[in-house]
C-alpha cells in the first residue's frame, strides 16, 4: 500500500466550478498535511497547510482534514484557467511522503 | 520569506562530463536539504537527504558514487552528477527544510526552481 494515495486523474473542470481532490494516508500518526501545486515544467510551490481536523480556508482553496478517516482533501472555488496544474498531496515532517498527484485542467 | 534558489536552471552537457547543481536558501538557514528528479510528467522521486555538515543518506536505487551530494553550510548545497550519461537527463529539484522558520507560514520543504539537465 503506498503511503500516500491520491484520486486518480485527470480532473476536468469548468471555469468557475469547484475543483475536489482528494488525498488518504496510510500512517496513522502522521500530523502535518500539506498541498502543493506544480505548474507544467516547473517545481512544485506550496498553497495550503493544514495540522488540524477540520476546514481550512485561505482564498480560493480550501483544505479539509479528517484524521480518524485518514484522509485530506482540497477544493477550489470559482477554478480559473490559471489553476490548471498538477496538485500533490504531501504528508510528515521532515521527509515528506508524496502522492502521485492529480492532474487539473480548468476548461474556459 | 522562504525562497531556495538553484543554479544553473538548465545545462546541456556531453556524455561523460560532470555537473554541478547548487542549491541555496536565500531568507533561511536550512537544517536538511533533500534533492529530488522528476522525469516528464511522473512523480517526484527523492534522491537523497543531506543535513549540514553530515554525509547525505540515498534512497534505495540511488547511485551515492554516481550523485555527489554536499551540505557545506546552512544555506548551501551541491549535487554533482559524475560521469553523466543520456539517462540522466532529468529535472533536478531541491528543497530546503527547517522548523520555527520565522518567515515561512508553514514548517516544510520550500522547493527550488528545478535545474532542467540535457546529456547529449
Amino acid at each position: 500500500q503506498k503511503e500516500v494515495e491520491q484520486n486518480s486523474g485527470p480532473l476536468s473542470v469548468p471555469e468557475g466550478a469547484i475543483a475536489s481532490l482528494n488525498c488518504t494516508y496510510s500512517d496513522r500518526g502522521s500530523q502535518s498535511f500539506f498541498w502543493y501545486r506544480q505548474y507544467s515544467g516547473k517545481s512544485p510551490e506550496l498553497i495550503m497547510f493544514i495540522y488540524s481536523n477540520g476546514d481550512k480556508e485561505d482564498g480560493r482553496f480550501t483544505a479539509q482534514l479528517n484524521k480518524a478517516s485518514q484522509y485530506v482533501s482540497l477544493l477550489i472555488r470559482d477554478s480559473q484557467p490559471s489553476d490548471s496544474a498538477t496538485y500533490l498531496c504531501a504528508v510528515n515532517l521532515p521527509q515528506l511522503s508524496f502522492g502521485a498527484g492529480t492532474t487539473v485542467t480548468v476548461r474556459a | 520569506g522562504a525562497v531556495v534558489s538553484q543554479h544553473p536552471s538548465r545545462v546541456i552537457c556531453k556524455s561523460g562530463t560532470s555537473v554541478k547543481i547548487e542549491c541555496r536558501s536565500l531568507d533561511f538557514q536550512a537544517t536538511t536539504m533533500f534533492w529530488y528528479r522528476q522525469f516528464p510528467k511522473k512523480s517526484l522521486m527523492l534522491m537523497a537527504t543531506s543535513n549540514e555538515g553530515s554525509k547525505a543518506t540515498y534512497e534505495q536505487g540511488v547511485e551515492k558514487d554516481k550523485f555527489l551530494i554536499n551540505h557545506a553550510s546552512l544555506t548551501l548545497s551541491t549535487l554533482t552528477v559524475t560521469s553523466a550519461h543520456p539517462e540522466d537527463s532529468s529535472f533536478y529539484i531541491c528543497s530546503a527544510y527547517t522548523s520555527g522558520n520565522p518567515f515561512a507560514g508553514a514548517d516544510t520543504q520550500y522547493f527550488g526552481p528545478g535545474t532542467r539537465l540535457t546529456v547529449l
